[in-house]
Order: C-alpha cells, then structure tokens, then sequence
C-alpha cells in the first residue's frame, strides 16, 4: 500500500524567503504525485500535480516541485513566499491502478511572517 | 466551470442519530469520492462512486455509507453517530474513466460535522 510522509509539521518563514516543504512517498507500483493547500475553514485546493512528463512541473501561486523517483520525493518550493501563502499543505499520493483514492502525509503548517 | 459544493456546510448532530451529507461534483466529473479530515487522523478516504457504483472503499466501519445518483451527485450516510465522527467531511470529483487526468480530484469546501 502507499504512504506519504510530510517530515515537517511546521515550517516558519519570513515574508520574501525562500521555503520547501519536504514530501516523500512509498509505493510499489507507478504513482501520481499532488500537492493540495488548505486555508482555514475551506477545502483542498490543488497547487500542482505530476501525472508524467516533465519531473519539473509548476504550480499556482508562483510554487513548483520536483519529482524525484530514485528518492521518491515531491519537494514542494516557492522562491519568495507572501504572508498569503500562509497555509496547511499537503502532499497526496495516487496509485495508478484505475481508482481514485488519495493518501495523505500529515501535513505542513507554513507560517509566513513579516 | 462552478466547482465542487457540498450542503451542508455545517451540522451538530447527537449521539446516536444518523445524518447524511450531500456533494455535487464539477459538471462532466463521474467520479466522487469522499474523505474524512480530524487533527488526530488526518485526511482519510472513505469511499469512491463511479457510474453509480462504489469502486473502493476505506477502512471504516459499516455505519459509513453512501451512494451515487445518475447525476454523478453523491451522499454519504453516517448511522448511530459517534461521538469520535466530528470532522470535516470533504467530497471530491474526478473526471474518472482512463488516463493520468482522471487522477485530478478537486475538492469542495467540505462538511463540518459536530457530534454532541
């Protein structure tokens, strides 16, 4: 079965720094990778995703991420974060076999001061 | 394209009742599936309907079912509520079917639930 691991609970950052959020996944089959941000009292909203191609891929809010498949890591970044971009983050995992179920990691907590 | 709702948006419920959710997915998704968000479990999947049948489903008990209409629209039913089924119970759609874009799931603002 798959699993997520969000290493960082908390991430705490100053306004116009540079941040990642650390993700790794274990599955023993090919896998889509997601990273979905929460704000208080909302849903999941989808940052990015990898479904094939580019290991590069970009996201909304000015945020990327790597896939890593010899380390089996999504690294999520962003070069300069905003106080906006204070959030719960969450990387999901989903094995390519035909359903659509989601695994989480724990989540991060980034918290942007000035 | 209007997103993801769920109805409703917040509901106190009492031991022992039973209560149902309801999702309406992204117009032209077939597939919704549902998770169950609490600070000591995280997100976890409860199901998933595609075509009106249930293709996978979590680690929970019997009292957590649901279903699919011909409108891909979605309940799920909690019964004999526990107090330990607060949570946010969130709905989310795919487009299903085959190909890596059917893995998109888009989520909607979810369903507060408080048992009492």
């Amino acid at each position: 079965a798959q699993s997520v691991t969000q290493l960082d609970s908390q991430v705490p950052v100053f306004e116009e720094a540079p941040v990642e959020l650390r993700c790794n996944y274990s599955s023993s089959v090919s896998v889509y990778l997601f990273w979905y941000v929460q704000y208080p009292n909302q849903g999941l909203q989808l940052l990015l995703k990898y479904l094939s191609g580019s290991t590069l891929v970009k996201g909304i809010n000015g945020f990327e991420a790597e896939f890593n498949k010899s380390q089996t890591s999504f690294h999520l970044r962003k070069p300069s974060v905003h106080i906006s971009d204070t959030a719960e983050y969450f990387c999901a995992v989903s094995e390519n076999t035909g359903f659509q179920k989601l695994v989480f990691g724990t989540g991060t907590r980034l918290l942007v001061s000035p | 394209k209007a997103g993801v709702t769920q109805t409703p948006r917040y509901l106190i419920k009492t031991r022992g009742q039973q209560v149902t959710l309801s999702c309406s997915p992204i117009s032209g998704h077939r597939s919704v599936s549902w998770y169950q968000q609490t600070p000591g479990q995280g997100l976890q999947f409860l199901f998933e309907y595609f075509s009106e049948t249930q293709r996978n489903k979590g680690n929970f008990p019997g009292r957590f079912s649901g279903r699919q209409f011909s409108n891909s629209r979605s309940e799920m039913n909690v019964s004999t509520l526990e107090l330990g089924d607060s949570a946010l119970y969130l709905c989310a759609s795919s487009r299903g079917g085959t190909g890596a874009k059917s893995y998109e799931q888009y989520f909607g603002p979810g369903t507060r639930l408080t048992v009492t």
